[in-house]
């Protein structure tokens, strides 16, 4: 990919179980975000955390970065059924905007 | 709003003909990207445009390539002359800011097949 790498590729869990995907990056960020797509769609933000920001929560998902590391995680608490999709890092520069390789998360009901 | 409209949402095509993506981006947005999106590689950005200017065009693969964006409202991505692995999924995105800050908000693509 042009900037980061997610990591688990794909993820198979049982519904109520917490799902947990990471992502590393190369360069310097002005901030990261996370995006979710399902099968035959555009992709859907989820959730933006700044460089200076640490952890970051809404709703069910939480966020941390590490920016020592390069690398960021994503949680998803209590997963659904619903929640079976990809889920895409994506860093900020200046003029940019790269997405990961992404996570194919299957929730099995 | 109707979000980011791109069409035409399918398109196949053959070897060697001109092929023209369009989007139109959500009112008040000033930056909008191109992206492609293929198994092997993935999102790739394409091109950048901020306030209709293209700022970054590195990821374009080609000279078959072109991106304008005449105004606020609208942009191709054209491919000539199209190549089967040109085959791929074409996503336009716009954000209102320089994208530091800010959300985009995806199109449903347009699945290219090129045969």
């Amino acid at each position: 990919s042009q900037q980061g790498e997610e990591d688990p590729q794909a993820l198979s869990i049982q519904e109520g179980e917490n799902a947990t995907m990471n992502c590393s990056y190369k360069t310097s960020i002005n901030n990261l975000q996370w995006y979710r797509q399902n099968s035959g769609r555009g992709l859907v933000h989820l959730i933006l955390i700044r460089s200076n920001e640490r952890e970051k929560h809404s709703g069910r998902l939480r966020v941390t970065l590490d920016t020592s590391k390069k690398s960021s995680s994503l949680l998803i608490t209590a997963s659904r059924a619903a929640d079976t999709a990809s889920y895409f890092c994506a860093t900020t520069g200046a003029n940019n905007l790269f997405f990961g390789t992404g996570t194919r998360l299957t929730v099995i009901p | 709003d109707a979000g980011v409209i791109q069409s035409p949402r399918h398109e196949v095509t053959e070897m060697g003909q001109e092929v023209t993506l369009r989007c139109k981006p959500i009112s008040g947005h000033n930056s909008l990207f191109w992206y492609r999106q293929t198994m092997m590689r993935g999102l790739e950005l394409l091109i950048y445009f901020n306030n209709n200017v293209p700022i970054d065009d590195s990821g374009m693969p080609e000279d078959r390539f072109s991106a304008k964006m005449p105004n606020a409202s609208f942009s191709t991505l054209k491919i000539q002359p199209s190549e089967p692995r040109d085959s791929a999924v074409y996503f336009c995105a716009s954000s209102f800011g320089t994208g530091d800050y800010s959300e985009a908000f995806f199109g449903q693509g347009t699945r290219l097949t090129v045969v």
